[in-house]
């Protein structure tokens, strides 16, 4: 059975830091992961998603990596803003069965 | 991208009581959908899985007789929560996949339950 962790749980910084938000999976079968971004009481927003077959993705100021080996993908955030203040999720697809797991999540709180 | 739209948004109903929410794909055939829910400060936890014109999986756990999943067509699939009680109250989310062969998630924007 797939397991997805999030560290940290929560993560507090100051405005313009850069950070890094960790995610692990325990099945490296894997058909893509995909990080999400939740507001409070709200959906869920796709921030970038990988293939399995891909190591790395960016999106603005966003860069996402892929270790499928090691069961590990990191979520960069260059530059925090207020804005980027979110529950930050991380997801993976499996390989055979199509079934997406999710991690517990990252609150992030970037204070100006 | 491909939308996934969910009504209602929002809910407050009776305890006793059972809701209907519907799970549409707008602009794609989901042969598929994923029917999730989020308790507070949790994550998503998938409920059930059910294809086009076939019986729902259940995921352990999850009560089938108390949560009826319907999936007529290929862009309605709807979720009754039977005889709703406050511990029920939560976020509904549904997730469509389609026959495109590109496993991208649609999810739909979720749909807030509280039973009184």
């Amino acid at each position: 059975k797939q397991e997805v962790t999030q560290i940290p749980a929560a993560l507090s910084v100051p405005e313009g830091e850069n950070l890094v938000l960790n995610c692990s999976f325990t099945d490296s079968a894997i058909y893509n992961l995909q990080w999400f971004r939740q507001d409070p009481g709200k959906g869920l927003t796709s921030l970038l998603l990988i293939q399995s077959s891909q190591r790395e993705q960016t999106s603005g100021r966003l860069n996402a990596s892929l270790d499928k080996s090691s069961g590990r993908s990191t979520l960069y955030i260059a530059a925090s803003q207020p804005g980027d203040s979110a529950t930050y999720l991380c997801a993976v697809l499996g390989g055979s069965n199509y079934k997406l797991t999710f991690g517990k999540g990252t609150l992030l709180t970037v204070n100006p | 991208g491909a939308v996934v739209s969910q009504h209602p948004s929002w809910v407050i109903c009776k305890s006793g009581t059972s809701v209907k929410i519907e799970c549409r794909s707008l602009d794609f055939q989901a042969t598929t959908m994923f029917w999730y829910r989020q308790f507070p400060k949790q994550s998503l936890m998938l409920m059930a899985t059910s294809n086009e014109g076939s019986k729902a999986t259940y995921e352990q756990g999850v009560e089938k007789d108390k949560f009826l999943i319907n999936h007529a067509s290929l862009t309605l699939s709807t979720l009754t929560v039977t005889s709703a009680h406050p511990e029920d109250s939560s976020f509904y989310i549904c997730r469509g996949r389609g026959t495109s062969g590109k496993e991208t998630q649609y999810f739909g924007p979720g749909t807030r339950l509280l039973v009184l």
